[in-house]
């Protein structure tokens, strides 16, 4: 059972329009929640994260909101840049314990290509 | 080197045959991680080190053996694998406590 979805493989966007990946969350314990970004052949490097007691945090040109009556978090990326193009996955955490590690659970991944 | 590396990135093995994949973080952080990524599946947790000690085994198969001498460098030791362990396995490391993990480039293992 998937606790993290992400029901769109792949996603296609004009440069400078706006991209936004969407996530979807099943276990109402989750309380942190982050975007992974994946080029080929290197690992997801962390991207932006929000905590349940907010409901939009923005660096950049990246916003990620959070909607939890709806358990469903989204990425916007404005403007969409060549370089953007990537695998992006969304990962949840249960929180708790300072002492204990986070464990991530993540979604497949969303494919978003950047078209010049 | 910065960040976290791993080696080898691409391996290749017999069901016989006994490899090691390795795993070094140089950003003094205190938590290790083995991912799977198998294709089309989200990533999967397998290992997690604190403090040089398993917190965390998610149902591995014992052909799989973990080994975490210091905070800085973790292992993954295989035996007998079977080609479905064919996958990108990626190394992860974060502070104890922390959410954001700092992962690899991967090593991605082929059994024949």
């Amino acid at each position: 059972d998937q606790q993290v979805k992400q029901n769109s493989p792949s996603l296609s966007v004009q440069e400078g329009r706006i991209s936004i990946l969407n996530c979807d969350y099943t276990n109402s314990m989750f309380d942190y929640f982050l975007w992974y970004k994946k080029y080929p052949a290197e690992g997801p490097t962390f991207l932006i994260s929000i905590s349940s007691i907010k409901d939009k945090n923005e660096d950049g040109r990246f916003t990620v909101f959070l909607n939890k009556s709806a358990k469903h978090l989204s990425l916007h990326i404005v403007p969409s840049q060549p370089g953007d193009s990537a695998v992006y996955f969304c990962a949840a955490s249960e929180g708790g314990s300072n002492f204990g590690n986070e464990k991530l659970t993540f979604g497949t991944g969303t494919r978003l290509t950047i078209i010049p | 080197e910065t960040g976290v590396t791993q080696t080898p990135r691409h391996l290749v093995m017999g069901m016989t045959n006994k490899k090691s994949l390795k795993c070094e973080q140089h950003l003094g952080h205190n938590a290790m991680y083995w991912y799977k990524q198998s294709a089309k599946k989200p990533l999967e947790l397998m290992f997690v080190y604190n403090f040089k000690e398993q917190t965390e085994n998610n149902s591995v198969p014992s052909r799989f053996s973990p080994e975490c001498p210091n905070s800085s460098h973790l292992f993954l030791h295989l035996h007998t694998l079977q080609p479905e362990d064919s996958a990108l396995y990626l190394c992860a490391s974060s502070l104890v406590g922390g959410n954001e993990q700092f992962f690899g480039p991967g090593t991605r293992l082929t059994v024949l």
